[in-house]
């Protein structure tokens, strides 16, 4: 959707390496959510902000990191990627959730 | 916690009306919200309900009653394009939490 980027869209990791997702917004929205979608078990919050330098954890934050240093950016981190990350990784932002197209991960 | 039901599945005929319903358990409750997602692509926003009513947005509309922590949505004049995934989602405390949707098959 305008406004919102995600990157990668696809990427394949192995076991063991950090992996680092962007989420990049041009609405100036202060709220910006990361989640992932598995089958069966919808969209899970992961981090979320609420301001630069504002984060939090949600339902599945284990083995993840965010950092939010300016408006625009939102980063998702997995710092040892492991095969029960493999996900579609989506991108919010704004109090409804303008969702980014996704990027689907797989650790292999 | 928060948490959210929703029917797993539904099925309907092209040109009938279908409800999803939605039950939350929450603290801090803002909101509830509405998603639409087709295979393969990312959630779209639908509607929101903040106050106890029906909002109406052509052939949506969405319900909501607070005191009954219940909402659902109304699908009329059903099209093969509205085969989907349908999520409804909690606005709380800085955060937006989703149940694990519904998913409507619409057949000719």
């Amino acid at each position: 959707d305008a406004g919102i980027t995600q990157s990668p869209r696809h990427k394949v990791t192995e076991t063991g390496t950090p992996v680092t997702l962007r989420c990049h917004q041009t609405e100036n929205h202060r709220y910006m959510y990361w989640y992932r979608q598995d089958p069966g078990h919808g969209l899970r919050l992961i981090h979320y902000s609420y301001g630069v330098k504002d984060t939090d954890k949600g339902e599945v934050s284990d083995g993840y990191s965010v950092s939010r240093s300016k408006t625009e950016d939102f980063l998702l981190t997995l710092e040892s990627a492991t095969s029960s990350q493999t996900s579609v990784y989506f991108c919010a932002i704004g109090g409804y959730g303008t969702f980014g197209s996704g990027t689907r991960l797989t650790v292999v | 916690g928060q948490s959210l039901e929703q029917p797993s599945e539904v099925t309907a005929v092209e040109g009938a009306i279908v409800q999803m319903n939605c039950t939350y358990q929450t603290s801090g409750f803002y909101g509830l919200s509405w998603y639409q997602q087709h295979d393969g692509g990312a959630p779209t926003f639908l509607s929101y309900n903040a106050l106890d009513g029906l909002e109406e947005t052509g052939r949506f509309s969405s319900f909501l009653s607070r005191s009954d922590s219940y909402g659902y949505l109304l699908l009329q004049e059903l099209q093969m394009k509205d085969s989907a995934s349908y999520f409804c989602a909690v606005s709380s405390t800085d955060k937006l939490i989703f149940g694990t949707g519904t998913r409507l098959q619409v057949f000719p």
